[in-house]
């Protein structure tokens, strides 16, 4: 299985609202990612954990919080967002945080905030 | 890591071979080059990579030349479902911990 499964596809969120991206992988995988990619851009990191604990967290603002539960799951955790971050929010997820392992990414949840 | 020029857009006909060109002119002697394409609707894929030797597998091949300042991934026999953001990306593994930084990429469009 070199899957990476992300949930929902699709999230219409407003402004005061709370909800939760879900990211899963059964790889065996102890690095994982989050990456946000803007309409016609490249993606961009936002986090990277590595055996369950925040690694890199490339000055995102606090309205986004990232959590490890367990090696297989990743969670992004959203409140109060604002219209600008609508975006495709891409897990990942690779053997290990060395450069040589390759990223292994999910289809991506389409994020809207009204 | 090293920054990456790559052609904005590029049309390749079905069957024919598709040769996508990265310039690196600042690259390092510890530096990898990295391709990743991107399917619409899709997550980036990995395709391959390489130090200074040219490297293939069942998806491409990376020619990187002598001096390491430029290289090019070639699909041999593009198909359709080739059609995609392909990102070259240069990267220090020593220190990238796991750091992927995409550059503007080159849009693939392969036409029947």
């Amino acid at each position: 299985d070199t899957e990476v499964t992300q949930t929902p596809k699709h999230l219409v969120m407003g402004m005061t609202n709370k909800k939760s991206l879900k990211c899963e992988q059964h790889m065996g995988h102890r690095a994982m990612y989050w990456y946000k990619q803007k309409a016609k851009k490249p993606p961009e990191l936002m986090f990277v954990y590595s055996y369950e604990k925040l690694s890199i967290n490339e000055s995102v603002p606090s309205r986004f919080s990232p959590e490890c539960p367990n090696s297989s799951l990743l969670n992004l955790h959203l409140h109060a967002l604002q219209p600008e971050d609508s975006a495709l929010y891409l897990c990942a997820s690779s053997f290990g945080l060395a450069g040589r392992y390759e990223q292994y990414f999910g289809p991506g949840t389409r994020l809207t905030v009204t | 890591d090293a920054k990456t020029t790559q052609p904005p857009s590029m049309d390749c006909a079905e069957g024919r071979a598709a040769n996508l060109p990265c310039n690196h002119s600042t690259i390092s002697g510890n530096e990898y080059v990295y391709w990743y394409r991107q399917i619409h609707s899709q997550g980036p894929q990995y395709i391959i990579h390489g130090l200074k030797n040219n490297e293939t597998n069942e998806m491409a091949s990376l020619i990187i030349t002598e001096d390491r300042k430029s290289s090019t991934l070639i699909l041999p026999h593009a198909t359709l479902r080739d059609t995609a953001v392909y990102y070259c990306i240069v990267r220090y593994l020593a220190t990238s911990y796991g750091k992927l930084t995409f550059g503007q990429g080159t849009i693939l469009t392969v036409h029947p």
